[in-house]
């Protein structure tokens, strides 16, 4: 079993939905991240967690909220998608600020 | 605020030969420097990493980075490649002292023929 998962892997909705990607993991980490990647711009962050009471925006927060529910569990939510929140979105984590992060296998969404 | 530019979106190569990607950085701050690889349908692993010591680092599969300091890069290179390496590849940087801003290069889609 991966020790990051997201769910779903896949996901087509219509603009104006609400829309929520999970992300949990078994590595015990406290720190956990959401990213979103789009043809030719790398990876960027939406937002990170510390822990369960520390929720921290990134460079690219706007149109998205987070949930940390336990220390295994963050949360992505697109409260009104649109069509350029298409993109692949990862899930990581990361025991401390030392240490290498590891990433889920993706989430692909598709605002129509 | 740091920025990432990997100069080749696609780098083609035939099975057996050596390849570089380059990674050029720019930061105002002393910085942690990594290579991730993107299998298809899968999420990133760290390939290698270099937070200090000497510029050569040495990764898995094979692969290696040397740092340059001068040159602000991190080119990620290996000698001969198979068609398993077919996947595309992130540079990264995180400030040493900031330790949750990872930067990502746009990517190099690596291209292994046989």
């Amino acid at each position: 079993d991966a020790d990051v998962t997201q769910t779903p892997r896949n996901r087509i909705t219509k603009t104006g939905k609400r829309i929520m990607l999970e992300c949990s993991q078994t590595k015990g980490h406290d720190r956990m991240y959401w990213y979103r990647q789009d043809p030719g711009l790398g990876l960027r962050l939406i937002y990170y967690s510390f822990d369960v009471k520390d929720i921290n925006k990134g460079e690219i927060s706007d149109g998205y909220s987070v949930s940390r529910q336990a220390q295994a569990k963050f949360s992505l939510s697109l409260e009104s998608a649109i069509p350029n929140q298409t993109a692949l979105y990862f899930c990581a984590t990361r025991r401390d600020k030392d240490t290498e992060a590891f990433f889920g296998q993706g989430t692909r969404l598709t605002v129509v | 605020a740091q920025s990432v530019t990997q100069l080749d979106s696609q780098v083609p190569v035939f099975e057996e030969a050596p390849v570089e990607l380059r990674c050029n950085y720019s930061s105002s701050v002393s910085v942690y420097l990594f290579w991730y690889v993107q299998y298809p349908n899968q999420g990133l692993q760290l390939l290698l990493k270099y937070l200090s010591g000497s510029t050569l680092v040495k990764g898995i599969n094979g692969f290696e980075a040397e740092f340059n300091k001068s040159q602000t890069s991190f080119h990620l290179r290996k000698p001969s490649v198979h068609i398993s390496d077919t996947a595309e590849y992130f540079c990264a940087v995180r400030p040493i002292n900031a330790g949750n801003m990872l930067t990502f290069g746009g990517g190099t889609r690596l291209m292994v023929k046989p």
